[in-house]
């Protein structure tokens, strides 16, 4: 299995509303992502897992909470979002500690996100 | 501080033209590079890579070579196809930093 499976795909939510976005991979990588991805611009990178403990948090906004329940697994919980919030959020994989130099990162699909 | 700078685009070609995607780049020490690829409604996937310096990455018939002398990772195909058609980012990789992106391409490919 080489796949890092996201969902939803698509997700429409008010601004006040809770919401969770799910990834799950099964490549027995130790590492994992959330980015952000505007429309025809590059992702942003807004989180990082390392054997599941936070080791990189981009500035991120608190309306966004990352969780790592195990090495499989991550989940972005989502509250009290603003429109500007709207975007592509994708995750990704890597073997180990996502700051080796020549690691390939695995994507997922990406949950498309509209915040009304 | 590192960064990528890849050129802009749209870049609009007929199929089997031939294709190149300029890349250059910034940084202290010896980075590794990479072309990622996203095509419409799906993430990102890796297309090549290259770790040290005159390195040649290829895959799917794509070609970038890594010249630390111009600090550059161009992206090429010598024929490129309808299904070529997608966003192509440069990417920089260093211990210690997340990956850097460039601003990406898009490629449009006619019939």
């Amino acid at each position: 299995d080489t796949e890092v499976t996201q969902t939803p795909k698509h997700l429409v939510m008010g601004m006040t509303n809770k919401k969770s976005l799910k990834c799950e991979q099964h490549m027995g990588h130790r590492a994992m992502y959330w980015y952000k991805q505007k429309a025809k611009k590059p992702p942003e990178l807004m989180f990082v897992y390392s054997y599941e403990k936070l080791s990189i948090n981009e500035s991120v906004p608190s309306r966004f909470s990352p969780e790592c329940p195990n090495s499989s697994l991550l989940n972005l919980h989502l509250h009290a979002l603003q429109p500007e919030d709207s975007a592509l959020y994708l995750c990704a994989s890597s073997p180990r500690q996502g700051t080796t130099t020549n690691e390939k990162l695995f994507f997922g699909s990406g949950t498309q996100l509209s915040v009304l | 501080g590192n960064s990528v700078t890849q050129m802009e685009g749209p870049v609009t070609l007929s199929e089997e033209a031939f294709l190149t995607i300029n890349c250059t780049y910034t940084a202290t020490g010896y980075p590794s590079l990479f072309w990622y690829v996203q095509y419409p409604g799906e993430g990102l996937q890796l297309l090549l890579k290259a770790t040290k310096a005159d390195d040649k990455g290829s895959n799917k018939g794509f070609e970038a070579t890594y010249r630390k002398e111009t600090t550059s990772f161009h992206l090429e195909k010598g024929s490129v196809q309808v299904s070529d058609s997608a966003v192509y980012f440069c990417a920089l990789g260093q211990a210690g930093t997340a990956l850097i992106f460039g601003k990406g391409t898009t490629l449009s490919v006619s019939s």
